[in-house]
């Protein structure tokens, strides 16, 4: 079954506090991994498509990477607006769970940036 | 606003009673996805039609059902529901299937009292 773990749960950072997220997936066979932005009551909002291992992708003040395990969301000093859960979502080559185009996602990293 | 459009945005009705949610793809997509957010279970993929026709499906309970129309727009249909089904309900579309990425409508938050 495929799986994707996303850490950490919660992550408070202060304006212009660089970090990470991490997003690691178990799949029978790697199609794309997508990154999204949520905020609440709303629904996600497509940031990057992964497709192999070494690619990355940069937006603003966020860059995702991937490798054959995880993926990470780079966040380079964060403003306040950049305050969203993001969501790491698996595409896989297999059928899967009856899912062929259907995504996989994590439960989301909820980033706080306090000014 | 990513182009996929969803309506109702709110939906409040009793167990047992049967709910119809609609949805309309981003211009020229022709897969739609159908999506189910709860606190406990985080998204989950239900069902995905694509040109008209059912092309795989996720979590979907025999209780839910989908079509998509000629015109691509889609409907999902929940019966016999149940205080578990309070969910925001969200659609997606793609160009085409396959690693195209998705993009979401706003969602239908549905409360079943």
């Amino acid at each position: 079954e495929d799986q994707v773990t996303q850490s950490p749960e919660a992550l408070r950072l202060q304006e212009g506090e660089s970090s990470s997220l991490n997003c690691s997936y178990t799949v029978s066979g790697l199609r794309g991994l997508f990154w999204y932005r949520q905020d609440p009551g709303k629904g996600p909002e497509f940031l990057f498509t992964l497709y192999s291992a070494g690619e990355e992708k940069e937006k603003e003040r966020l860059k995702a990477t991937l490798t054959k395990k995880e993926s990470f969301l780079h966040i380079t000093a964060p403003k306040p607006e950049d305050s969203a859960t993001y969501l790491c979502a698996v595409q896989t080559l297999l059928y899967s769970g009856g899912g062929a185009d259907g995504l996989t996602f994590g439960k989301g990293t909820h980033l706080i940036i306090q000014p | 606003d990513s182009g996929v459009t969803q309506t109702p945005k709110h939906l409040i009705t009793a167990t047992g009673q049967r709910v119809t949610l609609r949805c309309s793809p981003r211009s020229g997509d022709l897969s739609v996805y159908w999506y189910q957010q709860s606190l406990d279970q985080g998204l989950q993929f239900l069902i995905q039609y694509y040109n008209g026709e059912e092309r795989a499906k996720g979590n979907i309970l025999e209780r839910f059902s989908a079509q998509q129309f000629p015109d691509l727009h889609s409907e999902l249909n929940l019966s016999s529901l149940e205080l578990g089904d309070s969910a925001l309900y969200f659609c997606a579309s793609s160009v085409i299937g396959g690693a195209w990425e998705q993009f979401f409508g706003p969602g239908t938050r549905l409360t079943v009292l």
